[in-house]
């Protein structure tokens, strides 16, 4: 069974270029989700979905950032304009529902903001 | 000056023995837990998960305790291989509304051949 896709699995940019993070949850799972890993801060939520309504962007760091979902089987995440401490591994993850069931993580992808 | 990063406990066993990794939970009105074991430039991966109707739940080579009392939860590895060296994190979930699920700093656990 195909887990959670991420592309592209690394990123290497200078500072000021946009970069736009993709994803392909599970099918059939209706809840998505963006987290940022880095040594300092571990991992963190940026922001959720629901049924492709975002539920809860608090975690999104700043205005540079936005999430997107389209339709179930896709969702996007944008840093514009990027700069060097967005560097981290982001990754997504889905799951059956919001609440009540494991999320299923995808590998990932490497930014790194020059 | 110099970055420092988050301090991971580590927990160093010898392979074939048993492999215990706590968790202290801050939420009293959580009742969902999960555990996850991530590899290195891996995503966290699904492990076991229990709810708080359970105290003790089993699966293969892995049992996860659940003592609601003093909020802890522990993740017990038989027979530990050395395939089981990574960083193990549990989360908590309160299911009763849109509650994100939170996770803890993790654990690192090596194996010794």
């Amino acid at each position: 069974d195909a887990g959670v896709i991420q592309s592209p699995r690394h990123e290497v940019t200078e500072m000021g270029q946009e970069v736009t993070l993709r994803c392909k949850p599970i099918s059939g799972h209706n809840s998505l989700f963006w987290y940022r890993q880095t040594m300092m801060r571990g991992l963190e939520l940026l922001i959720y979905f629901n049924n492709n309504v975002p539920i809860d962007d608090s975690g999104m760091p700043e205005d540079r950032f936005s999430a997107k979902m389209p339709n179930a089987s896709f969702s996007t995440l944008k840093i514009q304009p990027s700069e060097p401490r967005d560097s981290a591994v982001y990754f997504c993850a889905s799951s059956l529902s919001i609440v009540g069931q494991p999320q299923h993580f995808g590998d990932g992808t490497r930014l790194s903001i020059l | 000056g110099e970055s420092v990063g988050l301090h991971l406990p580590t927990l160093s066993v010898q392979e074939g023995d048993n492999s215990i990794i706590n968790c202290a939970y801050s939420n009293s009105a959580s009742d969902y837990f999960i555990w996850y074991k991530q590899e290195s430039g891996k995503g966290p991966q699904f492990i076991i998960d229990i709810r708080s109707n359970m105290d003790k739940r089993q699966g293969q080579r892995v049992t996860v305790l659940l003592n609601k009392t003093v909020k802890h939860l522990s993740l017990q590895i038989a027979a530990t291989q050395p395939g089981d060296s990574a960083v193990y994190f549990c989360a908590e979930n309160w299911s009763g509304g849109y509650q994100k699920v939170t996770f803890g700093t993790g654990t690192k656990l090596q194996v010794i051949p």
